[in-house]
């Protein structure tokens, strides 16, 4: 089993939805990151949170340490939010590294 | 600022052939990593450094070496390559570990070993 999972693995969506996206993880962290990998392969770095929540224009994480599980929101969702979402955490003793989850692949239609 | 660049972008060997990988960071950062991406499968890190002069062995070492001579660069480098080395290979940099810190990635350099 994974140390990192994602659900779910495909998303497709309507322009001007929310949705959501779920990372969970087996391992104590010391962080967690949120990515975003473009359909041209680029990777951004979208969050970097240890607790409670973050919001950058219309994407919102949000992170339960007790429950291991981090969401990735994004409200009023545009075709140009079609990207591979990657959730990764760096362990609690051992934070030189990340454990990457596969992704989460979202197309939004117009 | 370039951020982090990465040459080449593409790339195709016969098994056994050799080739050096290279990774430039105009950050001033510490931390540098070598990832690959394959379908189906996360990113999985090669090797980091956490520093000039530093290496250290991540999750798939076996196949590659790295050197880090100047804090700016980070090469990764093929002895003799196979076919399963056929993949992405993305560098990334921060300032501190990744417990306290963002990483930036490179373009992604695409490597096809026949």
């Amino acid at each position: 089993k994974n140390e990192v999972e994602q659900s779910p693995q495909n998303l497709t969506a309507q322009e001007g939805e929310f949705i959501t996206i779920n990372c969970s993880y087996s391992v104590g962290i010391s962080a967690l990151h949120w990515l975003q990998q473009h359909p041209g392969g680029g990777i951004v770095s979208l969050f970097m949170l240890s607790s409670g929540k973050k919001k950058h224009g219309r994407l919102i994480a949000t992170i339960n340490i007790q429950e291991k599980h981090s969401s990735l929101h994004i409200t009023a969702s545009h075709p140009r939010d079609s990207a591979v979402y990657i959730c990764a955490v760096s362990r609690l003793y051992n934070t030189d590294k990340l454990i990457f989850g596969t992704g989460t692949r979202l197309q939004v239609f117009p | 600022n370039a951020g982090v660049t990465q040459t080449p972008k593409f790339r195709v060997l016969k098994t056994g052939q050799s080739m050096t990988l290279l990774c430039a960071q105009d950050m001033n950062h510490e931390y540098m990593y070598w990832y690959r991406q394959d379908p189906g499968m996360g990113l999985r890190l090669i090797h980091y450094s956490v520093g000039e002069g530093t290496t250290a062995k991540g999750e798939v070492p076996d196949g590659y070496n790295v050197s880090r001579l100047k804090k700016q660069n980070f090469l990764l480098g093929l002895e003799s390559a196979a076919p399963s080395q056929t993949s992405v290979y993305f560098c990334a940099s921060s300032y501190w570990g990744l417990a306290g810190d963002t990483q930036y990635f490179g373009p992604g350099t695409r490597l096809t070993v026949l």
